[in-house]
């Protein structure tokens, strides 16, 4: 059993470059969510998805698109890299009824020059 | 936008201190998870705590969950390096959506 995996670990773009965060999950949990973590602000929910097919916003949305076409994957996209979004991204998933521990990946540390 | 506000932020005792961690909220939560960061990776769950005045043991950890499940606590007695660590708690506000306190940065010094 992998849990999250994500991928890259570490990545540099250049301001206005686009790029995909994979996630992938062998758990068959049905909730999966990206979180940003930076200096001071805790982890901040940026989009989160309830199953294949179904994805709705968290507290910092603005940039990112997300797509939930399997139970499995959930790639976070960036389409127009600003310098505000470098911050370490981790993929999380849990099961979706009661108070479930959710799984996180290990991040992406993402730095956008 | 719902808060929870964790303290201290940074904490730096000698092994063998206790100490307690807070998380203070004015929002009522489901449930509330404390979990632990180490560097590089992704934070683990410790503990989950769902009702009011519920109290949780982990071998020199107790968490306690207040009894307006607003707030929370973790006190660690005798605290070890090996507990050094960034520690979060996070408030469940349905459908498995969590909001994040900042964080307590602990080291413990030998």
């Amino acid at each position: 059993n992998a849990g999250v995996t994500q991928t890259p670990k570490f990545q540099v773009l250049k301001t206005g470059q686009s790029m995909t965060l994979q996630c992938a999950q062998d758990m068959n949990h049905e909730y999966m969510s990206w979180y940003r973590q930076d200096p001071g602000m805790g982890l901040r929910l940026i989009h989160y998805s309830v199953g294949a097919g179904i994805t709705d916003q968290g507290e910092v949305p603005n940039g990112y698109n997300v797509s939930r076409s399997t139970t499995e994957d959930f790639p976070l996209r960036l389409l127009s890299a600003a310098p505000s979004q470098t911050s370490v991204y981790f993929c999380a998933s849990s099961l979706l009824q009661g108070s479930q521990p959710q799984h996180f990946g290990d991040g992406t540390r993402l730095s956008i020059l | 936008t719902q808060l929870l506000e964790q303290s201290p932020q940074f904490l730096s005792i000698q092994e063998g201190e206790n100490l307690t961690v807070y998380c203070n909220s004015s929002s009522v939560f489901s449930s509330l998870q404390w979990y632990r960061q180490e560097p590089g990776e992704g934070p683990v769950l410790l503990v989950t705590v769902v009702t009011g005045g519920e109290v949780k043991k982990l071998k020199r950890l107790t968490f306690q969950f207040g009894d307006a499940r607003k707030d929370s606590s973790l006190h660690i007695t005798a605290a070890q390096p090996g507990d050094t660590g960034l520690y979060l708690c996070a408030g469940a506000t349905g459908a498995q959506k969590l909001v994040f306190g900042q964080g307590t940065r602990l080291t413990i010094n030998p």
